[in-house]
């Protein structure tokens, strides 16, 4: 099955450090690839939307120059969090889809971050 | 904003015993999926079905969508404790691509 790995699993920074992590689809080429939030004993909630090559999609609330998305390739994904603040701690889980029209998401093992 | 709404938000059964979850949503969809989720990881997909099913099986899990109700039920039958995880519906909008996540249930299987 299509297998999706994230990096790092888990990161602890400082307040108003920037995180990158990186969402890569492993045996598979993924023309979309999604980005959620998930807070402690919630659902998952749509961060935003990349296709490779092109800008991100932002839902809406969420800053895109907080959250800075670049989808270079179509194995590729990562997610920058500027300037982090203690607010910012969540579990950050990426999904890759395959083709257009897809309806089958792989989801990666997300990262947990923590901002002291 | 989330359109799924599960229920329970936690059912807790014994080994063996089946576990039903249902989920409902508001607008229209090309279809529905249930993933599961163990503490702490990332999501796996379990089943998809189409607006244009009524019922599906994978192995011990049986889903049904009512799209006259916005409702879908995942039935665990035979549960075991390692079934033991939170398990979200996902609706897929005909109004675009994106998936929707419901609150999900915490599913607890007594050994």
């Amino acid at each position: 099955g299509a297998v999706v790995s994230q990096h790092p699993s888990r990161v602890i920074c400082k307040s108003g450090t920037s995180v990158k992590i990186e969402c890569r689809s492993l045996d598979f080429q993924a023309t979309t690839m999604f980005w959620y939030r998930q807070f402690p004993k919630q659902s998952l909630m749509l961060m935003a939307t990349s296709n490779e090559g092109s800008k991100a999609t932002y839902e809406q609330g969420v800053e895109k120059d907080k959250f800075l998305i670049n989808h270079a390739s179509l194995t590729l994904s990562t997610l920058t969090v500027t300037s982090a603040h203690p607010e910012d701690s969540s579990f950050y889980i990426c999904s890759a889809a395959v083709g257009v029209g897809q309806e089958t998401q792989y989801f990666g093992p997300g990262t947990r971050l923590l901002v002291l | 904003s989330q359109q799924g709404e599960e229920d329970p938000q936690a059912l807790s059964i014994q080994e063996g015993e089946n576990a039903t979850m249902n989920c409902s949503y508001k607008t229209s969809i090309n279809n529905l999926q249930w993933y599961r989720q163990n503490s702490g990881r990332g999501l796996v997909h379990l089943i998809l079905i189409r607006s244009n099913e009524r019922e599906k099986h994978s192995g011990r899990l049986r889903v049904t969508l009512d799209t006259s109700k916005k409702s879908s039920s995942l039935l665990i039958t035979a549960s075991r404790a390692a079934d033991t995880a939170s398990y979200f519906c996902a609706t897929d909008e005909t109004s675009g691509s994106r998936l929707t996540f419901g609150e999900g249930t915490q599913l607890t299987v007594n050994p």
